[in-house]
């Protein structure tokens, strides 16, 4: 049971550039996230999903675009990479019960864009 | 929209000290979660509160839910440097409401 896994751990991007960054969680859960944290901040919800198919914008969605194709992935994608979207990000997935709704994160994607 | 005001943002002090933050907010949750998130991981749920008035206790780290349950609290009794880390309050909702956490740093 690997929890909640990140694909890539780095990567250095240059400005206009692309890439998909992968959330992989085999929990069987039904709500997954993607988040931007910038050093010292919180967290920012970028996107989100309900369940397969689904997808929802949240706090800061501009310049992501995702899919949840399959219920255990959940992908976040840059189309035309920014300095300002260096930052790392983090997924993170939950199976609502009741009131309680424990987020489980994965290990993170540091992302830097030149 | 709801906000989760934390303070203080950011706390340093020396092994040792006793401490508490806050996270505070004007609307009722009907459950607030706390989690610490040490540098370099994501962050990882230390409790959830669901009760007004409820206090929990996880070894030298005691959490108490607002009567009202729009606030919450952290207290760190004799702090180590394993507590450094940025502690997020987070309240019920889809999606969860994070606030900005404070960030603890303790001192040898």
């Amino acid at each position: 049971n690997a929890g909640v896994t990140q694909t890539p751990k780095f990567r250095v991007l240059k400005t206009g550039q692309s890439m998909t960054l992968l959330c992989a969680q085999d929990m069987n859960h039904e709500y997954m996230y993607w988040y931007r944290q910038d050093p010292g901040m919180g967290l920012r919800l970028i996107h989100y999903s309900v369940g397969e198919g689904t997808t929802a914008k949240g706090e800061v969605p501009d310049g992501y675009n995702v899919s949840r194709l399959k219920k255990q992935n959940f992908l976040l994608g840059l189309e035309s990479a920014a300095p300002s979207q260096t930052s790392v990000y983090f997924c993170a997935s939950t199976q609502r019960r009741l009131k309680q709704e424990t987020q489980y994160f994965g290990p993170g994607t540091r992302l830097l864009v030149l | 929209t709801q906000l989760l005001e934390q303070s203080p943002q950011f706390l340093s002090i020396q092994e040792g000290e006793n401490l508490t933050v806050y996270c505070n907010s004007s609307s009722v949750f009907s459950s607030l979660q706390w989690y610490r998130q040490e540098p370099g991981e994501g962050p990882v749920l230390l409790v959830t509160v669901v009760t007004g008035g409820e206090v929990k206790k996880l070894k030298r780290l005691t959490f108490q839910f607002g009567d009202a349950r729009k606030d919450s609290s952290l207290h760190i009794t004799a702090a180590q440097t394993g507590d450094t880390g940025l502690y997020l309050c987070a309240g019920a909702g889809t999606p969860l409401v994070f606030g900005k956490g404070t960030r603890l740093s303790v001192i040898a």
